[in-house]
C-alpha cells in the first residue's frame, strides 16, 4: 500500500541551525507531496507542496524538492527559529489518471522539532 | 478568510456512551474528510464525502458513522465508545479534489473517553 516514512524524531536544534527532516514514500500511482505543520494545540496547516517530479515547494524559509528517482521529499530550512518548534508531517495524495486528486492524504508518523534560543 | 470549523473543541464521555462531532467546511468547499489522531500518532483517514455522498473509506470502525448534509456540513457519530477512541478528530475540506490535493484542516475536536 501507499506509505510515508519520516526520520526518527524528535529533533532538537539551537536557533539559527540548519534543519533537515527526511521523508521517503512508496506509492502505487503518481503522488502529490506535502509537508504539514502542527503547532501545539492547533490543527494541521499546509507548509508547502509539490505536484510533480523536480518541483520545489517553498514557504516561510522551508524548502522541499520532489525527487522521484529516490522517492523522497526532504524538508530543509537554513536557519530555524524558536517559533518553528512544532510537529512536521510529510504526506502524499494520489493523483487519478486525468489529473484530479483522490484527496485522501496519507501521513508519515510526524517529527517533533524543538528549537532552543 | 473563513476556515474549517469544528465543534465541540473538547468532549468528555464515558465508555459505551455516544458522541457526535460536527464539521463546517470552508464556504463553497464540497468535499469533507475525517481523520483520527491518537496521542503521538499520525492522523489516520476515516472517511470522506463529496457532494453529500461517501467518496472514500478508511479505517473507520463499524461503531462510527458519518454523513454530509445539504449545506455541506458533516457529522461524525460515534457509538459504544471505548477508551481507545480517545483522540483528536480532524475534519478537513477541499473544493473538488484537485491535482494538488491540498486539504484545509480544522483545529480538531479532542475526545476523551473515561
Amino acid at each position: 500500500g501507499d506509505s510515508v516514512t519520516q526520520m526518527e524524531g524528535p529533533v532538537t536544534l539551537s536557533e539559527e541551525a540548519f534543519l533537515t527532516i527526511n521523508c521517503t514514500y512508496t506509492a502505487t500511482g503518481y503522488p502529490s507531496l506535502f509537508w504539514y505543520v502542527q503547532y501545539p494545540g492547533e490543527g494541521l496547516q499546509l507548509l508547502l507542496k509539490a505536484t510533480k517530479a523536480d518541483d520545489k515547494g517553498s514557504n516561510k524559509g522551508f524548502e522541499a524538492t520532489y525527487r522521484k528517482e529516490t522517492t523522497s521529499f526532504h524538508l530543509e530550512k537554513g536557519s530555524v527559529q524558536v517559533s518553528d518548534s512544532a510537529v512536521y508531517f510529510c504526506a502524499l495524495s494520489l493523483v487519478k489518471t486525468g489529473g484530479t486528486s483522490y484527496g485522501k492524504l496519507t501521513f508519515g508518523q510526524g517529527t517533533i522539532l524543538t528549537v532552543h534560543p | 478568510a473563513a476556515g474549517v470549523i469544528q465543534s465541540p473543541r473538547h468532549l468528555i464521555k464515558e465508555k459505551r456512551e455516544t458522541a457526535t462531532l460536527k464539521c463546517y467546511p470552508i464556504p463553497r468547499h464540497d468535499t469533507v474528510y475525517w481523520y483520527q489522531q491518537g496521542p503521538g500518532q499520525d492522523p489516520q483517514f476515516l472517511i470522506s464525502f463529496y457532494e453529500k455522498m461517501q467518496s472514500d473509506k478508511g479505517s473507520i470502525p463499524d461503531r462510527f458513522s458519518a454523513q454530509q448534509f445539504s449545506d455541506y456540513h458533516s457529522e461524525l457519530n460515534m457509538s459504544s465508545l471505548e477508551l481507545g477512541d480517545s483522540a483528536l478528530y480532524f475534519c478537513a475540506s477541499s473544493l473538488i479534489p484537485r491535482v494538488s490535493g491540498e486539504l484545509f484542516f480544522g483545529e480538531g475536536s479532542r475526545l476523551t473517553v473515561l
